[in-house]
């Protein structure tokens, strides 16, 4: 149990250009999702946190005009990189947590999607 | 403020070797959780263990253990008898009741196990 599926797995895309990455919870509901962004070598920086039916809450730092976050149900958020530039590429990973209001969720990862802007 | 610090940022190991990778957290809080994730090369993070700030029973699951100290602030990671399999990066984190289920990570330790 606790899978969460990205899709795509890698994306190539031209300057300028926007893209849609896809995170869900295959096997369990999802109050909240988080997206992280990681550089080679380096840990996990979150970028933003997402609730169900409520607008994401970026970390400091983050434009939430270039990065929408969508997270219209229980079992899908959608990260979606606007006007992407090749500063952009980087590796994405979401994760998915079943409430948490309780603390301590576990955080449940999916398996990420490789951006390359070209 | 949280912080999760993993000083060892890379170890080489043989086969068959035991291994404990150090995990070293900050936080003000008296209700946490502490979790380890492995990332093998293939990129997904997978979830290993998590323990809540109330509960310092050390814990075995088949060759990996843990140890957590509040005295010292540490939440130690155990590999025994070492496989290649276990090359990945390894990663500590840290929730807090405060801030609910925002993760703090560490840096990572990188293990590599060689044959």
């Amino acid at each position: 149990g606790a899978v969460v599926s990205q899709h795509p797995s890698w994306v190539i895309c031209k300057s300028g250009t926007s893209v849609k990455i896809e995170c869900r919870s295959l096997d369990f509901q999802a109050t909240t999702m988080f997206w992280y962004r990681q550089f080679p070598k380096q840990s996990l920086m979150l970028m933003a946190t997402s609730n169900e039916g409520s607008k994401a809450t970026y970390e400091q730092g983050v434009e939430k005009d270039k990065f929408l976050i969508n997270h219209a149900s229980l079992t899908l958020s959608t990260l979606t990189v606007t006007s992407a530039h090749p500063e952009d590429s980087s590796f994405y990973i979401c994760s998915a947590s079943r409430d948490t209001r309780l603390v301590g969720d576990t955080q449940y990862f999916g398996p990420g999607t490789r951006l390359t802007v070209l | 403020a949280q912080k999760v610090t993993q000083v060892q940022t890379e170890i080489s190991v043989v086969e068959k070797e035991d291994v404990t990778l150090d995990c070293v957290y900050e936080t003000r809080d008296t209700t946490y959780y502490l979790f380890w994730y492995k990332q093998p090369p293939s990129g997904e993070l997978v979830f290993l263990i998590r323990r809540n700030s109330f509960d310092e029973q050390n814990e075995i699951s088949g060759r990996y253990s843990w140890n957590f100290q509040k005295s010292t602030s540490s939440f130690n990671f155990t590999i025994t008898a070492s496989q290649v399999v276990d090359s990945a990066v390894y990663f500590c984190a840290l929730s807090v009741r405060s801030n609910f289920n925002k993760f703090y990570f560490g840096s990572g330790t990188k293990l590599n196990v060689k044959p």
